[in-house]
């Protein structure tokens, strides 16, 4: 069992719609990022967080330490948010473990 | 600021081969990582450096070398490919000595080992 799992695996939606990813860990972190990777391969960090919630534009990510849960929404969604969304725990304050992503395909 | 540079973009070699990936960030950052991305699996830290002179292995290093003489560049050494070592490899590179910053990734190295 993987120690940081995302759901779904992949994930289609029409454009303006409402999206949420989801992240869980089976042990404590002291930090989690979401992080998102476009097609060509480039990573970029979208949020690192260790309580509470966090906006930037239409993303908005949460997390819940007690219950080890996050989730990634992004509100109105558009064609350009294609991409896969990966989130990382941070494990002992020096190491990430990784999801193994989610791919999200926005049509218009 | 170039921020996290990555050569070369792309590498065949052959098995038995060895290489150097380089690495290098111009931020003044003290935690530097190697990760190698693979088709269902998540990334994986291969060797990590939380300053100049200081590295430590993560989940795959075997047959991976780093070293980490300056504050800017962290190379990742091959000693013998092995076609196992097909990857997409990431750097990554954060303020502070651990990855609870905020991470910024180069734009990968594509190798392939035949």
């Amino acid at each position: 069992k993987n120690e940081v799992e995302q759901s779904p695996q992949n994930l289609t939606a029409q454009e303006g719609e409402f999206i949420t990813i989801n992240c869980s860990y089976s042990v404590g972190i002291s930090a989690l990022h979401w992080l998102q990777q476009h097609p060509g391969g480039g990573i970029v960090s979208l949020f690192m967080l260790s309580s509470g919630k966090k906006k930037h534009g239409r993303l908005i990510a949460t997390i819940n330490i007690q219950e080890k849960h996050s989730s990634l929404h992004i509100t109105a969604s558009h064609p350009r948010d294609s991409a896969v969304y990966i989130c990382a725990g941070c494990y002992n304050t020096d190491k990430l473990i990784f999801g193994t992503g989610t791919r999200l395909q926005v049509f218009p | 600021n170039a921020g996290v540079t990555q050569t070369p973009k792309f590498q065949v070699l052959k098995t038995g081969q060895s290489m150097t990936l380089q690495c290098a960030q111009d931020m003044n950052h003290e935690y530097m990582s190697w990760y190698r991305q693979d088709p269902g699996m998540g990334l994986r830290l291969i060797h990590y450096s939380v300053g100049a002179g200081i590295t430590d292995q993560g989940e795959v290093p075997n047959g991976y070398n780093v070293s980490r003489s300056t504050t800017e560049d962290f190379p990742l050494r091959l000693l013998s490919a092995a076609p196992s070592q097909t990857s997409v490899y990431f750097c990554a590179s954060s303020y502070g000595t651990g990855p609870k910053e905020t991470q910024y990734f180069g734009p990968g190295t594509r190798l392939l080992v035949l």
